[in-house]
């Protein structure tokens, strides 16, 4: 089955503590990208990735690292620096020519508390 | 003013209502429309996405695209208690290397 994961589902974190949250894909796209969804809200983009290597931030990237060694895999680290972490997070990947359609994976509810 | 606005909602109508969601955008480079459900607590999914102005039908969901008045409508004929969930509006542009820009979403309630 092609598609995105991410894990874990729940997460739990105290204050002050760096965490890694997991997206891979076997959609074999090139752009991978992160939002985060507050409850009421729409998408914000934190990072984006079209190419191996290579990636760019996004409306809200502050408080927030990735890296994308491989095509398949593009980790968002939240760190401590972020004032308000408690989110739901969501990546998602795209092709590279148009309509660049964006499929999502199942999120991640993080809690810090 | 952020380029994409979506009708803010919530949304609530009667089992079998005809429904309309409803953005606008400002960036006139904006070349693919798309629409996306997300059910509560879970990840958006791709509903239809159109090329240019013109209409597209898929089932009981319609998406138009005015690009002169640089307006899209999603319309869902028949709506059922399945269909409530967000609804997200997105667009791309070639020359923004297909970076999506999405509205905020309609939340839709669909009463049996």
């Amino acid at each position: 089955d092609g598609g995105i994961t991410q894990s874990p589902k729940y997460l739990f974190r105290k204050e002050g503590q760096n965490v890694t949250l997991s997206c891979e894909q076997n959609l074999n796209h090139d752009a991978m990208y992160w939002y985060r969804q507050d409850p009421g809200q729409g998408l914000r983009l934190i990072y984006y990735s079209q190419i191996v290597n290579d990636f760019q931030k996004g409306d809200i990237a502050e408080g927030y690292s990735v890296s994308r060694e491989k095509k398949e895999s593009f980790p968002l680290t939240v760190t401590s620096a972020q004032k308000n972490p408690t989110a739901f997070y969501l990546c998602a990947s795209s092709g590279a020519s148009g309509p660049y359609e964006q499929y999502f994976g199942p999120g991640t509810r993080l809690t810090v508390t | 003013q952020k380029e994409v606005e979506q009708d803010p909602g919530p949304l609530s109508v009667p089992e079998g209502a005809i429904v309309s969601l409803n953005c606008t955008y400002s960036n006139s480079a904006f070349q693919y429309f798309m629409w996306y459900r997300q059910y509560s607590r879970k990840g958006p999914e791709l509903l239809m996405y159109t090329y240019s102005s013109g209409n597209k039908e898929d089932g009981r969901f319609t998406a138009q695209v005015d690009k002169s008045s640089k307006y899209i409508s999603l319309f869902i004929r028949d709506s059922q208690p399945s269909d409530s969930a967000t609804y997200l509006c997105a667009m791309s542009a070639q020359t923004n290397a297909g970076k999506s820009t999405f509205g905020d979403g309609t939340t839709l309630t669909v009463k049996p």
